[in-house]
């Protein structure tokens, strides 16, 4: 079954507003999470890593103060994409690192800005 | 994480084995290969990874070079539903983040 959740699967929202994305373990509890970012017909880019009770590593040229982290609990972290402009329309993804050494990924977010 | 090459595209008989090749010659000695995949429209999904002795789970079949520069992927009876891009990683473990590369489309054929 999934380990990994996300909600909404898809949005649709105008320029200007912020959009706010759930990843959850279902089964398991996690420290770190991992986001991920992919355009279409590109592979996945590395966006930030959200670490439970702490400040979320943004990788280079990721804007903080754009992509707002909260890992909240050691089951939710929350990705906002704040003032929203088409160019941030992608999928959003979320992975979950696990001790086997696998990682699980989210089903992943659509979002489309108009 | 050390580097990959992966062929762009392949195609594949349904029924067929699909092997998918990877090339890592700048792999260290405590890192490992993996393999994962991302149907259209989905999150990745882990298939199998392995350190240096070839490996087989219910998806997959992972054989490993012995000098470790380099592996293929076995998908041994290809359905449609196995049509995805392959991304071929090589990492230390740990709770470390994945880095992707471009990967393989495999595209399997009726």
């Amino acid at each position: 079954g999934a380990v990994v959740s996300q909600h909404p699967s898809r949005v649709i929202c105008k320029s200007g507003t912020s959009v706010k994305i759930e990843c959850r373990s279902l089964d398991f509890q996690a420290t770190t999470m991992f986001w991920y970012r992919q355009f279409p017909k590109k592979s996945l880019m590395l966006m930030a890593t959200s670490n439970e009770g702490s400040k979320a590593t943004y990788e280079q040229g990721v804007e903080k103060d754009k992509f707002l982290i909260n890992h909240a609990s050691l089951t939710l972290s929350t990705l906002t994409v704040t003032s929203a402009h088409p160019e941030d329309s992608s999928f959003y993804i979320c992975s979950i690192p696990m001790v086997s050494e696998t990682q699980y990924f989210g089903p992943g977010t659509r979002l489309l800005v108009l | 994480d050390a580097k990959t090459t992966q062929p762009t595209s392949m195609d594949c008989a349904e029924g067929r084995a699909a092997n998918l090749p990877c090339n890592h010659s700048t792999i260290s000695g405590n890192e490992y290969v993996y393999w994962y995949r991302q149907i259209h429209s989905q999150g990745p999904q882990y298939i199998i990874h392995g350190l240096k002795n070839n490996e087989t789970n219910e998806m997959a079949s992972l054989i490993i070079t012995e000098d470790r520069k380099s592996s293929t992927l076995i998908l041994p009876h290809a359905t449609l539903r196995d049509t995805a891009v392959y991304y071929c990683i090589v990492r230390a473990g740990g709770y470390q983040k994945v880095t992707f590369g471009i990967g393989t489309k495999l595209q399997v054929i009726p």
